[in-house]
């Protein structure tokens, strides 16, 4: 009954890892988001798929690699995690591209990632 | 782009007493403007929204009014409960017509019985 489900909730890992983290949604959505949220609460947008297209990258390192199989769902794959990438991750979905930035994003739980 | 600059926290209140969180923007036109909320654990969830000048949004007993003449769209609440504490957050489109947010940095809001 979720309608942004995010897995796992929690990731712990090594330095130099690499780790995916996968994200659901039930709305019949268009589009989805991932998002970071750092230490301090400041949430900022990484990338934004439009029917399994990619629409929004932002200054991402290309270590950071999004993965749309079908519209419902939004992966992010991490290759060689680094220290400053613990934070926490979130997925949000918001219905089309059409509304003028009038849409609600609807976001995910989160996922805590730790780069030990 | 657009831009929005909200007051920063944390905010620390006794039960029942009234709320303001300022938040102005600048923009191109006259942007949808949204207030999130973020509870401890969880991810953000819409609070309240506008989608044009002097509209007003509501909910829960929070509200705000978008208001041109001063770019702000400041959140209030008359009497808060404990269950408010959370995280705010005000944002709107990084540009006209763009789905793409920009949010402001959070104001974290405590209130204690």
């Amino acid at each position: 009954d979720t309608a942004v489900s995010q897995t796992p909730k929690y990731l712990v890992t090594q330095m130099g890892n690499d780790k995916s983290i996968k994200c659901e949604q039930n709305l019949g959505h268009d589009t989805m988001y991932w998002y970071k949220q750092d230490s301090k609460k400041f949430l900022k947008i990484m990338f934004s798929y439009n029917n399994k297209e990619l629409i929004i990258n932002e200054t991402v390192p290309n270590r950071f690699s999004p993965k749309s199989p079908d519209k419902a769902h939004l992966n992010l794959h991490i290759n060689s995690l680094e220290l400053g990438d613990s934070a926490v991750y979130f997925c949000a979905s918001s219905q089309d591209l059409a509304s003028g930035g009038r849409n609600t994003q609807y976001f995910g739980p989160g996922t805590r990632l730790t780069v030990l | 782009g657009n831009s929005v600059t909200q007051m920063e926290g944390p905010v620390t209140l006794s039960e029942e007493a009234f709320l303001t969180i300022n938040c102005t923007y600048t923009a191109t036109g006259y942007p949808s403007l949204f207030w999130y909320v973020q509870y401890p654990g969880e991810g953000l969830q819409l609070l309240l929204k506008a989608t044009k000048a002097d509209d007003k949004g509501s909910n829960k007993g929070f509200e705000a009014t978008y208001r041109k003449e001063t770019t702000s769209f400041h959140l209030e609440k008359g009497s808060v409960q404990v269950s408010d504490s959370a995280v705010y957050f005000c944002a709107l489109p990084t540009q006209g017509g763009s789905e793409k947010l920009v949010f402001g940095k959070g104001t974290k809001l405590t209130v204690n019985p």
